[in-house]
């Protein structure tokens, strides 16, 4: 299979511990977009990467929140200190170049995050 | 302030029916449109979009859209509804020029025998 893979596909944890995810997209993408998602609501834009280098970061992202692309291929976010308001579904995506915010994104299946 | 609204939390209609889900956006342009749709279990996935040109967007599953400016709205449509099209489903806007994607709150479609 060549879609966008996340691992793990689901976290649960205890408060104020730390967390990673990791997306792998589609290979041949070089942009790949991190969102959240919580019950009811439709995903929220949390950071884009256009290859390893993150050109947009939304405010929704404290700085307990972090994310790399270090090789301009997978990536990685990462949540320290974790609160309870961080439960949510975390989605990664992935598009190939062409249009700017016009190309079509491949969604992953999510890591749902539980904190206790 | 930018937003998407999508009006209907939920919409139930019968198998063979219509179907029509709205969407509306407040931005100072005409954005990027999308409609996307996310089943049980799976990740979302593209139904159409719209950037310019004809504003009857024809889509994958027999989906269509109309984008009218006048009304900042872009509706998705679908003429006879099968059981498999219940889902969530999401409209969504992206600034020309950006990357940052606004999803509105979904709108869940229950369907019945």
């Amino acid at each position: 299979d060549t879609g966008v893979s996340q691992d793990p596909r689901h976290k649960i944890t205890k408060r104020g511990q730390n967390v990673t995810f990791r997306c792998d997209p589609i290979s041949e993408h070089n942009r790949l977009y991190w969102y959240r998602q919580t019950l009811g609501q439709g995903p929220e834009f949390l950071t884009y990467f256009q290859n390893e280098a993150q050109l947009e970061k939304s405010r929704l992202l404290s700085d307990r929140f972090s994310a790399e692309r270090p090789k301009g291929s997978f990536s990685t976010l990462e949540i320290q200190r974790t609160e309870q308001g961080d439960s949510a579904m975390y989605l990664c995506a992935s598009s190939p170049n062409g249009l700017a915010g016009y190309n079509e994104q491949f969604f992953g299946p999510g890591t749902r995050l539980t904190v206790l | 302030a930018q937003s998407v609204t999508q009006p209907d939390i939920h919409i139930t209609v019968s198998e063979g029916a219509s179907l029509e889900l709205r969407c509306n956006y407040s931005y100072g342009a005409t954005p990027y449109l999308f409609w996307y749709v996310q089943s049980p279990g799976q990740g979302l996935q593209l139904l159409l979009k719209y950037f310019s040109g004809d504003t009857l967007v024809q889509g994958i599953k027999g989906f269509e859209a109309e984008f009218k400016r006048s009304q900042s709205s872009f509706n998705l449509r679908k003429p006879s509804v099968h059981w498999s099209d219940a889902a969530e489903y999401f409209c969504a806007v992206v600034l020309t020029g950006g990357f940052k994607t606004i999803f509105g709150a979904g709108t869940r479609l229950f369907v019945k025998a």
